[in-house]
């Protein structure tokens, strides 16, 4: 079946540091791929996303690449703010009827000023 | 515009009661899906309905129903609580595009369940 990998948090940074959070996917068909935020207390909210090999998705200054052939889509931000301190989940979601999402186990970041 | 709604917040129940959660979406949209969120095991999914009068089982449907009567609503009913079901319920609702790619969901701002 499908399925999403990502790196153990917590992650805690000093303020400005750079980011990376590793996902890795196994799918039987051609995902598209998303990364959702979870600030303290709310629900999931979409991040970026990416539909095909090699498009990379962005927004607020984060950034991941759709890699096919490592099945990879790596979460980075150059230089993190302490509003950026919250749980990250990497999806999968495959195309056609009901197009149920896979959601990795969440990576929680602090970033500390 | 309030999106994708849920109540309540919080919720204690004792083992054996039963409750419905509410889910409401002013958005139009067709999917609609229940989650549960537990440490260290992500969001899994319990139903799901792809319209008005359609639902399915997810992963974890065991102690769970669903309906859904109108687009706007998707209730999730816990007939006799147990204490494996304390965790966090997220509601979320996607619009449909058959053929197109997936589309993002959206969420609610999640329910606090404990079973005691």
């Amino acid at each position: 079946g499908d399925s999403v990998t990502q790196m153990e948090g917590p992650v805690t940074l000093s303020e400005e540091a750079f980011l990376t959070i590793n996902c890795t996917y196994t799918a039987t068909g051609y995902p598209s791929l998303f990364w959702y935020v979870q600030y303290p207390g709310e629900g999931l909210q979409l991040l970026l996303k990416a539909t095909k090999a090699d498009d990379k998705g962005s927004n607020k200054g984060f950034e991941a690449t759709y890699r096919k052939e490592t099945t990879s889509f790596h979460l980075e931000k150059g230089s993190v703010q302490v509003s950026d301190s919250a749980v990250y989940f990497c999806a999968l979601s495959i195309s056609g009827g009901y197009q149920k999402v896979t959601f990795g186990t969440g990576t929680k970041l602090q970033v500390i000023p | 515009n309030a999106g994708v709604t849920q109540t309540p917040k919080f919720q204690v129940l004792k083992t054996g009661q039963s409750m419905t959660l509410q889910c409401a979406q002013d958005m139009n949209h067709e999917y609609m899906s229940w989650y549960r969120q537990d440490p260290g095991m992500g969001l899994r999914l319990i139903h799901y309905s792809v319209g008005a009068g359609i639902t399915d089982q997810g992963e974890v449907p065991n102690g769970y129903n669903v309906s859904r009567s109108t687009t706007e609503d998707f209730p999730l009913r816990l007939l006799s609580a147990a204490p494996s079901q304390t965790s966090v319920y997220f509601c979320a609702s996607s619009y449909s595009s058959p053929g197109a790619k997936p589309n993002e969901q959206f969420f609610g701002p999640g329910t606090r369940l404990t079973v005691l």
